[in-house]
């Protein structure tokens, strides 16, 4: 049950666009395509913002996208605004019927 | 709406027991998984444990495997994690999560469990 790698932080500058990596296995991630994004803002519970690779949810801005390539999915925010500025963390589901989460990745909006 | 409410957070000392509860309301709680998620002070998520719809299957994390307790009771709409034999590292906010196969769809706001002598 290794956790899933992310960068520990990314940046851009409003109206760029950043792209936060996950990388798994061939047991997680890469084998299903079930995995998922959450945002976490200080002292607040995580939110869905991709489920399934690449799927929005209703509210969620359609300038967050997803998408995966062998053992690693993807998370793009494109024209970055200051309020994205938060934690980003990826989940999968396992092969053995578990989950696991990325480490986490810092976005700063410069 | 659906809401998630933790309970039973606290200060433990090390090789103690705590019961956390997480009351749901908004959904038909019968009909869903049902997850803890953790996180230490300062670090990222951890998936700790996950109890399918009807209680037939329970899955966990090997850092929790034999000391913690996943349950639920679905007569009253609430989810349990039995907590035994605590450590330091299990210091941590403790979230209950619904699944939607198989994502996390909600989330409740934590309760801080505190392993210290």
């Amino acid at each position: 049950q290794s956790a899933l790698t992310q960068p520990a932080s990314v940046s851009g500058s409003p109206g760029q666009s950043i792209t936060i990596s996950c990388t798994g296995t061939s047991s997680d991630v890469g084998g299903h395509n079930y995995v998922s994004w959450y945002q976490q803002r200080p002292g607040k519970a995580p939110k869905l913002m991709i489920y399934d690779v690449s799927n929005r949810p209703s509210g969620v801005s359609d300038r967050f996208s997803g998408s995966k390539s062998g053992n690693t999915a993807s998370l793009t925010i494109s024209g970055l605004q200051a309020e994205d500025e938060a934690d980003y963390y990826c989940s999968s589901y396992t092969s053995s019927s578990t989950r696991v989460f990325g480490g986490g990745t810092k976005l700063t909006v410069l | 709406q659906v809401q998630l409410v933790e309970s039973g957070g606290g200060v433990v000392q090390p090789g103690g027991s705590l019961r956390l509860s997480c009351a749901a309301s908004g959904f038909t709680f019968s009909s869903y998984g049902m997850h803890w998620v953790r996180q230490a002070p300062g670090k990222g998520l951890e998936w700790v444990a996950f109890i399918r719809y009807d209680g037939s299957n329970k899955y966990y994390a090997d850092s929790v495997k034999g000391r913690f307790t996943i349950s639920r009771d679905n007569s009253k709409s609430t989810l349990y994690l039995q907590m035994n034999s605590l450590r330091p590292e299990d210091t941590a906010v403790y979230y209950c999560a619904k699944e939607y196969p198989y994502y996390f769809d909600y989330w409740g706001q934590g309760t801080l469990v505190t392993v210290s002598s």
